[in-house]
């Protein structure tokens, strides 16, 4: 099955424990980007890739990080997680090298102590 | 002003019946246009992928694009309790998605 897989699904921590939320996909597609989701404000972008080892930043980046280093995989990495990055996170991915139509992950809800 | 603005609801219909949401957008570059579906608790899925003005359908589904008017629509038929869910419009924006706030629909059975 074609799809976007995300881990853990929840997860609570507190502040300045580092943490990885993993994403991957089957779709052998080339972009994936990262977006967190909070009430009022809509889903916003933290990181996306083009394609491998290829980076950039989205409207939210900071206190995040990313890597890609195979095509497939995507981890978000908070080194030093802080409560205002409590929120629901969505990784996506599509075709090209483009946004495009993007296929999202069942996200993950953080909740930072 | 936002680059995407979109009514947050909820909008509640009965079954059955014709609903329409809508975007309003800032940028007249925007090329590419597109409706998200949201359960609770779930990720995002893709409806309706739309290039340029015009119309697609796709069964009870129609996405509309009036650049003229910097205006997105998409209307659903014979509206059903499994519709009930938060609708997203998106922008293409070359490297990124550009989202609206979402509109939450709540179908009456």
């Amino acid at each position: 099955e074609a799809q976007v897989t995300q881990n853990p699904r929840y997860l609570i921590t507190v502040t300045g424990k580092k943490l990885t939320v993993t994403c991957s996909q089957n779709m052998n597609h080339e972009y994936m980007s990262w977006y967190r989701q909070d009430p009022g404000l809509g889903l916003r972008q933290i990181y996306y890739s083009m394609n491998v080892e290829v980076t950039d930043k989205g409207d939210v980046p900071e206190g995040y990080k990313v890597s890609r280093k195979e095509k497939r995989n995507f981890p978000l990495i908070l080194e030093s997680p802080s409560p205002n990055q409590t929120s629901l996170y969505f990784c996506a991915s599509s075709l090209g090298q483009g946004a495009g139509e993007q296929y999202f992950g069942p996200g993950t809800r953080l909740t930072v102590t | 002003q936002k680059e995407v603005e979109q009514d947050p609801g909820p909008l509640s219909v009965p079954e059955g019946a014709i609903v329409s949401l809508n975007c309003t957008y800032s940028n007249s570059a925007f090329q590419y246009f597109m409706w998200y579906r949201q359960y609770s608790r779930k990720g995002p899925e893709l409806l309706m992928y739309t290039y340029s003005s015009g119309n697609k359908e796709d069964g009870r589904f129609t996405a509309q694009v009036d650049k003229s008017s910097k205006y997105i629509s998409l209307f659903i038929r014979d509206s059903q309790p499994s519709d009930s869910a938060t609708y997203l419009c998106a922008l293409d924006s070359s490297y990124k998605l550009i989202f609206g706030s979402g509109t939450r629909l709540l179908v009456r059975p």
